[in-house]
């Protein structure tokens, strides 16, 4: 049973342009959300979290917005460069329900930015 | 560069075969991680240790077992090896700002089973 979803194996977007990776989940529990990017041959990175007190979260070209109701996220990433090109993960945890912290992660979406 | 650090980078070794895969978190981070990436899978939760103690268990099966020792850092041991096994084993690390849960990832050790 996948409880964080990514349903986009890939995105390809032109550099400038927006690009929008969606997650849903199905676990209620969950109320921390993260977004991390991962190149070939290197550890996932984080990009941007929020917390399910907050529909949106904002950094820099990143934003992440939450429907909580709809049990569904996306970021957004404006403008969309060369660079960002990477897979990108969706990861969910439940922080509230105790000290395990543990992450639940999505399969991932690649992201190609074109020149 | 997450400040995570994993050893060896690659490793290869035959079925039946034992490894041990090294974790070192950030400076700080009282809890580790350990996660396997296999091929079109997303990464999936083996273990957690939070200073010296297991926490949780995840999809950890019973020839992985894993430690933290007095220092934080981790080990991954993986016994009586299958072909099944070869993948991507990250490990990460927390402090939990009390508003803040990331987990920052080493760059991984990735395994091959022949």
């Amino acid at each position: 049973d996948q409880q964080v979803k990514q349903n986009s194996p890939s995105l390809s977007v032109q550099e400038g342009r927006i690009s929008i990776l969606n997650c849903d989940y199905t676990n209620s529990m969950f109320d921390y959300f993260l977004w991390y990017k991962k190149y070939p041959a290197e550890g996932p990175t984080f990009l941007i979290s929020i917390s399910s007190i907050k529909d949106k979260n904002e950094d820099g070209r990143f934003t992440v917005f939450l429907n909580k109701s709809a049990k569904h996220l996306s970021l957004h990433i404006v403008p969309s460069q060369p660079g960002d090109s990477a897979v990108y993960f969706c990861a969910a945890s439940d922080v509230s329900g105790g000290s395990n912290y543990k992450l639940t992660f999505g399969k991932g979406t690649l992201l190609t930015v074109n020149p | 560069d997450s400040g995570v650090t994993q050893t060896p980078k690659h490793l290869i070794t035959a079925t039946g075969q034992r490894v041990t895969l090294r974790c070192s978190p950030r400076s700080g981070d009282l809890s580790v991680y350990w996660y396997q990436q296999s091929l079109d899978q997303g990464l999936q939760f083996l273990i957690q240790y939070y200073n010296g103690e297991e926490r949780a268990k995840g999809n950890i099966l019973e020839r992985f077992s894993a430690q933290q020792f007095p220092d934080l850092h981790s080990e991954l041991n993986l016994s009586s090896l299958e072909l099944g096994d070869s993948a991507l084993y990250f490990c990460a690390s927390s402090r939990f700002s009390g508003t803040a849960y990331e987990q920052y990832f080493g760059p991984g050790t990735r395994l091959t089973v022949t």
